[in-house]
């Protein structure tokens, strides 16, 4: 089946360290996103992409860095500069970036700090 | 940039109730509206949506009606069960992009 794929479901960062969350989609989507979930807010957006090898910075951008080198792939790295990364992280796409495209998600990770 | 507004943060309803969720949008260029239903430990799933040129639209027991000029959409799900409980989030994007703003989501709980 088609689908959005994340992994791993959780993951613990240690002080000073860099994380690197996976996003994998086969849905032959150009569109991908990363979005970051806190308790009782709606979805926040890191960094999305349009295309393969072009990305652009959300409303959140500062300690994460991402990279799109493959349509199918769309990894974000959580780095120790970003001071309080606990959170729940979702990775969308879309056909394209055009308007009105629905984004599907995927099942998310759960990121702590140890 | 544009703004969502979701109301209200809580809903509790008796099974076989209905029940409504509010969004109200700041961008009049916005004009595509797409509801979505969180589970617990699962990402958003997408369960209707709406563009700016239709004012209502349903699908089985869930209905999204929009109002352009007081710039609010809803949706209404009917004859409510258990399994809707979940969170539901209301978005809204503009016109020539797909850059989506969010709502703060609505906890319902559908009481047996």
């Amino acid at each position: 089946d088609g689908g959005i794929t994340q992994s791993p479901k959780y993951l613990f960062r240690k002080e000073g360290q860099n994380v690197t969350l996976s996003c994998e989609q086969n849905l032959n989507h150009d569109a991908m996103y990363w979005y970051r979930q806190d308790p009782g807010q709606g979805l926040r957006l890191i960094y999305y992409s349009q295309i393969v090898n072009d990305f652009q910075k959300g409303d959140i951008a500062e300690g994460y860095s991402v990279s799109r080198e493959k349509k199918e792939s769309f990894p974000l790295t959580v780095t120790s500069a970003q001071k309080n990364p606990t959170a729940f992280y979702l990775c969308a796409s879309s056909i394209n970036f055009g308007a009105g495209q629905p984004q599907h998600f995927g099942d998310g990770t759960r990121l702590s700090i140890l | 940039g544009e703004n969502v507004e979701q109301h209200p943060s809580t809903l509790s309803v008796q099974e076989g109730d209905s029940a409504v969720i509010k969004c109200t949008y700041s961008d009049s260029a916005s004009n595509y509206f797409p509801w979505y239903k969180q589970e617990l430990g699962k990402g958003p799933q997408l369960i209707i949506d709406i563009r700016s040129n239709v004012g209502e639209k349903k699908d089985q027991r869930i209905a999204v009606t929009l109002n352009k000029t007081a710039k609010h959409f809803s949706l209404h799900i009917t004859e409510t069960q258990p399994e809707d409980s979940a969170v539901y989030f209301c978005a809204a994007s503009e016109g020539n992009n797909n850059d989506m703003r969010f709502g703060a989501g609505t906890r319902l709980t559908v009481k047996p």
